[in-house]
């Protein structure tokens, strides 16, 4: 099983839509949650930290359960500009505090 | 928040030349930074966490003596490729995490804008 899984899509909706989008971890143990936007042959950027208690950013909602080990991103309203490759970043318990990246779940709004 | 660069953005080199590249923090001092990399089409993969002032700690499968790393200032960590073949030809990206714990309790590490390497 793979440490951090996502759906590589892609994700096609229209623009205005309400897209979803999960990521499993496999460690019980791993302390921080990112996600993280990447746009073609560019280097990551922050998009969300994943707090215990969710939070919420303008129009992306990101949720942590750790019971079932998943974390969320939900975007609303979606925008053309939205379109991306969306990352999910798992940070695993060692001392040199390394990140897991998912294979990445690739969106594309559409006009 | 934290700016990270990398130099060369990207390069073009014959296969058994050495590459070298640059990951700078700018204004703030990173004891730990990151290499990743990242083949079309695939997430990135850690390659080696570098630690300022001790050797590179890299992952499974990856030839140490094949990427050197230095990290000689807490500002400053630097990756060469020796001996570069066609296969080496990825999007390699730097990342850093601020010192200290405090104020980065999250463990938020700051991406270099990467560098293309093409071996020929």
């Amino acid at each position: 099983r793979k440490e951090v899984e996502q759906d590589p899509g892609p994700f096609n909706v229209p623009e205005g839509a309400t897209v979803a989008f999960n990521c499993t971890y496999s460690n019980s143990a791993s302390q921080s949650f990112f996600w993280y936007r990447q746009d073609c042959r560019k280097e990551p950027k922050l998009l969300m930290s994943v707090y215990s208690s969710g939070n919420e950013d303008g129009r992306f909602t990101a949720q942590l359960n750790r019971a079932s080990q998943y974390i969320s991103l939900l975007i609303r309203d979606s925008k053309l500009s939205d379109s991306a490759t969306y990352l999910c970043v798992v940070n695993i318990p060692s001392g040199t505090y390394k990140y897991i990246f998912g294979t990445g779940t690739r969106l594309k709004v559409l006009a | 928040g934290a700016v990270v660069s990398q130099h060369p953005s990207w390069v073009i080199c014959k296969s058994g030349t050495s590459v070298k590249i640059e990951c700078r923090s700018l204004d703030f001092q990173a004891t730990t930074m990151f290499w990743y990399r990242q083949f079309p089409k695939q997430s990135l993969m850690l390659m080696a966490t570098s630690n300022e002032g001790s050797k590179a700690t890299y992952e499974q499968g990856v030839e140490k003596d094949k990427f050197l790393i230095n990290h000689a200032s807490l500002t400053l960590s630097t990756l060469t490729v020796t001996s570069a073949h066609p296969e080496d030809s990825s999007f390699y990206i730097c990342s850093a995490r601020v010192s200290s714990g405090d104020r980065n309790p999250y463990n938020e590490q700051f991406f270099g804008p990467g560098t293309r390497l093409t071996v020929l």
